[in-house]
This record gives C-alpha cells, structure tokens and sequence, in this order.
C-alpha cells in the first residue's frame, strides 16, 4: 500500500467554484503534513501545512483527521492561478526527515 | 528566504554519457539533501538522503553505483547519473532541511529534467 494516497483527477472547474481534494495516509506514525502546489514541470512550493486543528490561509483550509488518516484540502472562489497539481505530503517525523508525496491531484480553473 | 540552487535546468544526452546535477544551498548549512526523482504523472519518490560528510542512504530499488551522490561540503551535493540510459529519463530534484525547528522547513530545488537519447 502507498504511503499517500490522492484522487489523482483531472478536476476541471469554473472560476468561483469550490473544490475539495482528499487524501489518505497508511503510517499513523506520521507526525507532519502538507499540501504542495506544482506547476507543470517545476518544483513543489508549500502551499500549507496541515494542523490537527484544521487551518485556513486565505481561500485555502486544510484538515486533518488523524484517526482516519485523512486529509483534505478545500478551495473556495477558485482562480485562473490555481490550475496546478496539488501534493499531498507528509513526514513522519517531529524532526526533518524525509517526505513521502502523494502522487497529486491536478486542478484546472477555466473562464 | 533559504535558497537552494540546481543546475542544470534541463539537459539532454546520449546514452552511456554521465550526467552530473549540482544542488547548492546558497545562505544556509544543509547537512542533509534529499534527492527525488518524479516520473510524468507519478509523485516525487525519494531516491536517497545524503548527509554531509557521510555515504549517502539509497531506498530500496535505486543502484547506488548508477547514481553517485556526493556531499562533501555543508552547501553543496551531487547527483551523477552514470552510464544514462533512455529510462533515466525523468524530473531530478533535490531537498534541503532548512530550520530543524520548524515543520515546514523545506527547501527545493528548482529541478533538472534529463533527456537520455
């Protein structure tokens, strides 16, 4: 079983619409998770970090659900910029270890 | 903000040639690089972790004689691809710890995309 499982899509959404993505992890030992943003053929750019308590930045809320091993990404009011892929991460340890991706869900906004 | 630098962007070469990939932490310390390697439309998956000073760790299934990283100082590590050949062919990209007190303390670089003909 991967260590990170995403819906792979496409997601193809107007301008405006709100979109979710989901995620599930199979270590409950992870400690640490993130969602990354990857634009076509470009590194991975933190887009959040994911806390228990569930967060929000902007149009973006995050939430995690550790006795699921689920997390998910929300996005509201949807742009052109958004279209990109979108990772979701997690590290197992409190200290930097290494990163275990999943294999990302790619997101299209059209006019 | 921590930096870190890959070179080259992109590259393209025969089989059989070796192709080396550079990773510089430009205004920090990285004493540990994590190099990925990401196939058209799959995720990013961690080849192996190279600790200054130290042999690197290679996950299971990657040749460490085929793929020679070096770290031999705290702001630079590489990654030659040796003996290249068609299935190489992928996104090469390396990650640094940037703030061991902070969660969210990656830094990566910016890819290389190899082409082996």
């Amino acid at each position: 079983r991967k260590e990170v499982e995403q819906d792979p899509g496409p997601f193809n959404v107007p301008e405006g619409a709100t979109v979710a993505f989901n995620c599930t992890y199979s270590n409950s030992a992870s400690q640490s998770f993130f969602w990354y943003r990857q634009d076509c053929r470009k590194e991975p750019k933190l887009l959040m970090s994911v806390y228990s308590s569930g967060n929000e930045d902007g149009r973006f809320t995050a939430q995690l659900n550790r006795a699921s091993q689920y997390i998910s990404l929300l996005i509201r009011d949807s742009k052109l910029s958004d279209s990109a892929t979108y990772l979701c991460v997690v590290s197992r340890g409190s200290t930097l270890g290494r990163l275990y991706f999943g294999r990302g869900t790619q997101l299209t906004v059209w006019p | 903000g921590a930096v870190v630098s890959q070179h080259p962007s992109w590259v393209i070469c025969k089989s059989g040639t070796s192709v080396k990939i550079e990773c510089r932490s430009l205004d920090f310390q990285a004493t540990t690089m994590f190099w990925y390697r990401q196939f058209p439309k799959q995720s990013l998956m961690l080849m192996a972790t190279s600790n200054e000073g130290s042999k690197a760790t290679y996950e299971q299934g990657v040749e460490k004689d085929k793929f020679l990283i070096n770290h031999a100082s705290l702001t630079l590590s590489t990654l030659t691809v040796t003996s290249a050949h068609p299935e190489d062919s992928s996104f090469y990209i390396c990650s640094a710890n940037t703030d061991r007190g902070r969660s969210n303390g990656y830094t990566f670089g910016s890819g290389t995309r190899l082409t082996v003909v």
